[in-house]
Protein backbone atom coordinates (compact mmCIF):
# COMPACT_ATOMS: atom_id res chain seq x y z
CA UNK A 1 0.00 0.00 0.00
CA UNK A 2 1.61 2.95 -1.03
CA UNK A 3 1.16 4.87 1.51
CA UNK A 4 1.87 8.45 2.41
CA UNK A 5 0.94 10.90 5.80
CA UNK A 6 -0.18 14.30 6.17
CA UNK A 7 -1.74 16.18 8.68
CA UNK A 8 -5.24 16.55 8.73
CA UNK A 9 -5.44 20.61 8.63
CA UNK A 10 -2.98 23.45 8.04
CA UNK A 11 -3.77 27.29 8.21
CA UNK A 12 -2.17 30.22 6.91
CA UNK A 13 -2.43 33.96 6.71
CA UNK A 14 -2.88 35.32 2.64
CA UNK A 15 0.01 36.68 1.32
CA UNK A 16 2.13 33.96 3.18
CA UNK A 17 3.80 31.23 1.87
CA UNK A 18 1.95 27.71 2.71
CA UNK A 19 4.08 24.47 3.29
CA UNK A 20 2.52 21.50 3.43
CA UNK A 21 4.61 18.71 4.41
CA UNK A 22 4.57 14.74 3.27
CA UNK A 23 6.29 12.03 4.79
CA UNK A 24 6.57 8.63 2.33
CA UNK A 25 9.14 6.84 4.68
CA UNK A 26 8.81 4.15 2.73
CA UNK A 27 9.29 5.33 -0.97
CA UNK A 28 11.11 3.29 -3.22
CA UNK A 29 13.56 4.19 -5.88
CA UNK A 30 11.26 4.36 -8.54
CA UNK A 31 8.56 6.19 -6.89
CA UNK A 32 7.65 9.77 -8.49
CA UNK A 33 5.91 12.37 -5.30
CA UNK A 34 2.80 14.10 -6.51
CA UNK A 35 0.99 16.53 -5.29
CA UNK A 36 -2.97 17.48 -6.70
CA UNK A 37 -5.19 19.56 -4.89
CA UNK A 38 -9.23 19.41 -5.22
CA UNK A 39 -11.17 22.67 -4.57
CA UNK A 40 -14.42 22.51 -3.42
CA UNK A 41 -15.85 19.86 -4.88
CA UNK A 42 -14.52 20.04 -8.27
CA UNK A 43 -11.95 17.74 -9.72
CA UNK A 44 -8.44 16.92 -8.54
CA UNK A 45 -6.10 19.66 -9.98
CA UNK A 46 -2.24 18.38 -10.79
CA UNK A 47 0.34 20.93 -9.16
CA UNK A 48 3.61 20.10 -9.45
CA UNK A 49 5.23 16.39 -9.16
CA UNK A 50 9.11 14.99 -8.50
CA UNK A 51 11.26 12.05 -8.49
CA UNK A 52 14.40 13.37 -6.61
CA UNK A 53 15.39 17.39 -7.71
CA UNK A 54 13.58 20.00 -6.00
CA UNK A 55 11.43 21.42 -8.71
CA UNK A 56 9.18 24.42 -9.58
CA UNK A 57 6.99 25.61 -11.54
CA UNK A 58 4.20 28.43 -11.97
CA UNK A 59 1.74 27.40 -9.19
CA UNK A 60 4.10 26.04 -6.46
CA UNK A 61 8.08 24.41 -5.41
CA UNK A 62 8.51 20.86 -4.28
CA UNK A 63 11.39 19.94 -2.27
CA UNK A 64 12.32 16.52 -1.68
CA UNK A 65 14.60 15.49 1.24
CA UNK A 66 18.09 13.87 -0.14
CA UNK A 67 16.94 10.27 1.30
CA UNK A 68 13.48 11.02 -0.33
CA UNK A 69 11.76 10.22 3.15
CA UNK A 70 9.78 13.29 3.29
CA UNK A 71 8.35 16.54 0.56
CA UNK A 72 7.33 19.52 1.31
CA UNK A 73 4.73 21.96 -1.38
CA UNK A 74 5.21 24.98 -1.07
CA UNK A 75 2.62 27.85 -2.25
CA UNK A 76 5.07 31.14 -1.94
CA UNK A 77 2.45 33.83 -2.03
CA UNK A 78 -0.80 31.89 -0.86
CA UNK A 79 -4.80 33.75 -1.80
CA UNK A 80 -7.72 33.18 -0.42
CA UNK A 81 -8.47 30.98 -4.07
CA UNK A 82 -5.51 28.08 -2.22
CA UNK A 83 -8.09 27.12 -0.04
CA UNK A 84 -8.60 22.70 -0.54
CA UNK A 85 -7.77 19.82 0.14
CA UNK A 86 -3.73 19.09 -0.61
CA UNK A 87 -2.74 15.51 -2.04
CA UNK A 88 0.34 13.66 -1.60
CA UNK A 89 1.03 10.96 -3.78
CA UNK A 90 3.58 8.11 -4.29
CA UNK A 91 3.27 6.43 -7.28
CA UNK A 92 4.60 3.93 -9.63
CA UNK A 93 1.49 3.60 -11.98
CA UNK A 94 -1.58 4.51 -10.16
CA UNK A 95 -3.00 7.34 -7.93
CA UNK A 96 -4.08 6.01 -4.57
CA UNK A 97 -5.48 9.47 -2.90
CA UNK A 98 -5.40 9.57 1.04
CA UNK A 99 -7.02 11.88 2.88
CA UNK A 100 -5.04 14.79 2.32
CA UNK A 101 -4.50 17.78 4.39
CA UNK A 102 -7.31 20.64 4.17
CA UNK A 103 -5.82 24.32 3.68
CA UNK A 104 -7.62 27.03 4.58
CA UNK A 105 -5.97 30.44 3.63
CA UNK A 106 -7.34 33.33 5.85
CA UNK A 107 -7.85 36.92 4.96
CA UNK B 1 -10.13 23.18 -25.59
CA UNK B 2 -12.53 21.16 -23.17
CA UNK B 3 -10.11 18.73 -21.90
CA UNK B 4 -12.10 16.01 -19.76
CA UNK B 5 -15.53 16.13 -20.34
CA UNK B 6 -18.24 13.87 -18.32
CA UNK B 7 -22.04 13.49 -18.60
CA UNK B 8 -24.34 13.75 -16.90
CA UNK B 9 -23.33 16.08 -14.13
CA UNK B 10 -26.07 14.70 -11.92
CA UNK B 11 -28.39 11.68 -11.73
CA UNK B 12 -30.85 10.18 -9.74
CA UNK B 13 -31.48 6.17 -10.08
CA UNK B 14 -33.64 4.01 -8.19
CA UNK B 15 -32.14 0.74 -6.73
CA UNK B 16 -31.25 -2.10 -9.74
CA UNK B 17 -31.92 0.24 -12.28
CA UNK B 18 -29.16 1.00 -14.63
CA UNK B 19 -26.98 3.51 -16.27
CA UNK B 20 -23.71 4.08 -18.28
CA UNK B 21 -21.49 7.90 -17.06
CA UNK B 22 -19.88 9.08 -20.29
CA UNK B 23 -16.35 10.62 -20.37
CA UNK B 24 -14.44 12.45 -23.07
CA UNK B 25 -11.02 14.05 -23.36
CA UNK B 26 -9.79 16.35 -26.31
CA UNK B 27 -5.85 15.79 -25.19
CA UNK B 28 -4.95 12.74 -27.30
CA UNK B 29 -3.90 10.89 -24.07
CA UNK B 30 -3.95 7.25 -24.34
CA UNK B 31 -4.80 6.56 -20.89
CA UNK B 32 -8.30 7.25 -19.02
CA UNK B 33 -9.31 6.63 -15.46
CA UNK B 34 -12.64 6.09 -13.18
CA UNK B 35 -12.60 7.26 -9.67
CA UNK B 36 -15.20 7.72 -7.22
CA UNK B 37 -15.16 10.32 -4.22
CA UNK B 38 -17.42 9.25 -1.12
CA UNK B 39 -17.97 12.00 1.33
CA UNK B 40 -15.43 13.23 3.36
CA UNK B 41 -12.87 10.55 1.67
CA UNK B 42 -9.69 10.72 -1.04
CA UNK B 43 -10.73 9.15 -4.36
CA UNK B 44 -10.90 5.55 -5.10
CA UNK B 45 -10.02 3.97 -8.59
CA UNK B 46 -12.84 1.40 -10.02
CA UNK B 47 -11.35 0.97 -13.48
CA UNK B 48 -8.59 2.20 -15.64
CA UNK B 49 -7.24 2.16 -19.83
CA UNK B 50 -3.41 2.38 -20.25
CA UNK B 51 -4.34 2.41 -23.76
CA UNK B 52 -7.00 2.15 -26.54
CA UNK B 53 -8.46 -1.20 -26.42
CA UNK B 54 -7.00 -2.22 -22.99
CA UNK B 55 -8.85 -2.05 -19.64
CA UNK B 56 -7.79 -2.86 -16.18
CA UNK B 57 -9.89 -3.33 -12.59
CA UNK B 58 -8.69 -0.63 -10.16
CA UNK B 59 -8.99 -0.77 -6.42
CA UNK B 60 -12.98 -0.72 -5.93
CA UNK B 61 -13.75 -2.34 -9.18
CA UNK B 62 -16.95 -4.31 -8.29
CA UNK B 63 -20.58 -3.56 -9.40
CA UNK B 64 -18.52 -1.48 -12.46
CA UNK B 65 -17.88 -2.30 -16.40
CA UNK B 66 -16.06 -0.06 -18.60
CA UNK B 67 -15.78 -0.11 -22.36
CA UNK B 68 -12.68 2.09 -23.86
CA UNK B 69 -14.63 2.96 -27.02
CA UNK B 70 -12.14 4.62 -29.25
CA UNK B 71 -9.40 6.64 -27.88
CA UNK B 72 -11.55 9.75 -26.52
CA UNK B 73 -14.02 7.87 -24.89
CA UNK B 74 -14.54 5.55 -22.08
CA UNK B 75 -17.52 5.03 -20.48
CA UNK B 76 -18.53 3.12 -16.72
CA UNK B 77 -21.69 1.16 -16.80
CA UNK B 78 -23.39 0.24 -13.38
CA UNK B 79 -25.83 -2.61 -14.17
CA UNK B 80 -27.62 -2.78 -11.29
CA UNK B 81 -27.22 0.45 -8.99
CA UNK B 82 -26.94 0.00 -5.27
CA UNK B 83 -27.21 2.65 -2.42
CA UNK B 84 -23.68 1.87 -1.87
CA UNK B 85 -22.79 3.19 -5.32
CA UNK B 86 -24.11 7.26 -4.61
CA UNK B 87 -21.32 8.70 -4.94
CA UNK B 88 -19.38 11.70 -6.87
CA UNK B 89 -18.05 9.86 -9.77
CA UNK B 90 -14.52 10.99 -11.79
CA UNK B 91 -12.71 10.34 -15.00
CA UNK B 92 -9.33 11.59 -15.74
CA UNK B 93 -6.57 10.97 -18.57
CA UNK B 94 -3.26 11.42 -18.64
CA UNK B 95 -0.38 10.48 -21.68
CA UNK B 96 0.66 7.28 -19.85
CA UNK B 97 0.69 5.05 -17.25
CA UNK B 98 4.46 5.08 -16.29
CA UNK B 99 5.10 7.58 -13.15
CA UNK B 100 7.11 10.42 -15.05
CA UNK B 101 3.88 10.90 -17.40
CA UNK B 102 1.52 9.94 -15.33
CA UNK B 103 -0.20 13.52 -14.85
CA UNK B 104 -3.82 13.40 -14.76
CA UNK B 105 -6.70 15.69 -15.88
CA UNK B 106 -10.20 15.19 -14.42
CA UNK B 107 -13.46 15.99 -15.70
CA UNK B 108 -15.88 18.32 -13.08
CA UNK B 109 -17.53 15.26 -11.98
CA UNK B 110 -20.94 13.23 -12.02
CA UNK B 111 -22.71 13.38 -8.70
CA UNK B 112 -25.07 10.00 -8.58
CA UNK B 113 -27.75 9.38 -5.99
CA UNK B 114 -28.97 6.04 -5.57
CA UNK B 115 -32.37 5.43 -3.66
Amino acid sequence: DAKTTQPTSMDCAEGRAANLPCNHSTISGNEYVYWYRQIHSQGPQYIIHGLKNNETNEMASLIITEDRKSSTLILPHATLRDTAVYYCIRILQKLVFGQGTRLTINP
Amino acid sequence: NAGVTQTPKFQVLKTGQSMTLQCAQDMNHNSMYWYRQDPGMGLRLIYYSASEGTTDKGEVPNGYNVSRLNKREFSLRLESAAPSQTSVYFCASSEGVGAARNIQYFGAGTRLSVL
